[in-house]
């Protein structure tokens, strides 16, 4: 069984920059994969932040950035506001129509 | 602008069926892919599967034996149903319409506020 992998928390200092990563339990991720990044607040359904690995969904701001680094998939958040302190998924194309989720980041801003 | 509502009941029996619906408007659910996702209190998404217009469906392989989901063209829903159901499958149930182009579909664009199936006696 395929297991997507993310950094269970992380934390940022406002204004700072941080990289939450993306991987597979067995192989590297890359652009055939086209990793999604999503934002959940509590309370709330998740939101688009990034698509085919850096495409930036319509109204994210430009601080949000996607990318591969090495064999996983990467979500960058440069000059981190308070307001990016949420739960952040990344969802991977594993094959013959099979999509999955990693298991979530919980990024703290302090 | 597109939404969508879930709804069905939001307590079920062990080992009975679970059946929610998704009620698409300010759109037609005719040429997109839709899918169900659920999230176990204070857990992470687990993507069920997804269904097309047509009626084309691609589950989860751990979920592939109970479930099924269906479209309704006519009512523009969309289902779900998951039999033999366990406590382990109390979550919060989402719909959501993908964004695809061509035949490359990329990310879950629209979705529903879910809404929390509780498994219990």
């Amino acid at each position: 069984q395929t297991v997507v992998t993310q950094e269970s928390s992380f934390s940022v200092s406002p204004g700072g920059t941080v990289t939450l990563t993306c991987g597979l339990s067995s192989g590297s991720v890359s652009n055939g994969n086209y990793p999604n990044w999503y934002q959940q607040t509590p309370g709330q359904a998740p939101r688009t932040l990034i698509y085919n690995t850096n495409i930036r969904s319509s109204g994210v701001p430009d601080r949000f950035s996607g990318s591969i680094l090495g064999n996983k998939a990467a979500l960058t958040i440069t000059g981190a506001q308070a307001d990016d302190d949420s739960d952040y998924y990344c969802l991977l194309y594993i094959n013959s129509g099979l999509w999955v989720f990693g298991g979530g980041t919980k990024l703290t801003v302090l | 602008q597109v939404q969508l509502q879930e709804s069905g009941p939001g307590l079920v029996k062990p080992s009975e069926t679970l059946s929610l619906t998704c009620t698409v408007s300010g759109g037609s659910i005719t040429s997109y892919y839709w899918s169900w996702i659920r999230q176990p209190p204070g857990k992470g998404l687990e993507l069920i599967g997804y269904v097309l217009y047509s009626g084309d469906t691609n589950y989860d392989p751990s979920l592939r034996s109970r479930v099924t989901m269906a479209v309704d063209t006519s009512k523009n829903q969309i289902s779900l149903k998951l039999t033999a159901v366990t406590a382990a499958d109390t979550a919060i149930y989402y719909c959501a319409r993908w964004y695809c182009s061509g035949h490359t579909c990329y990310h879950l664009i629209h979705w529903g506020q879910g809404t929390l199936v509780t498994v219990s006696s």
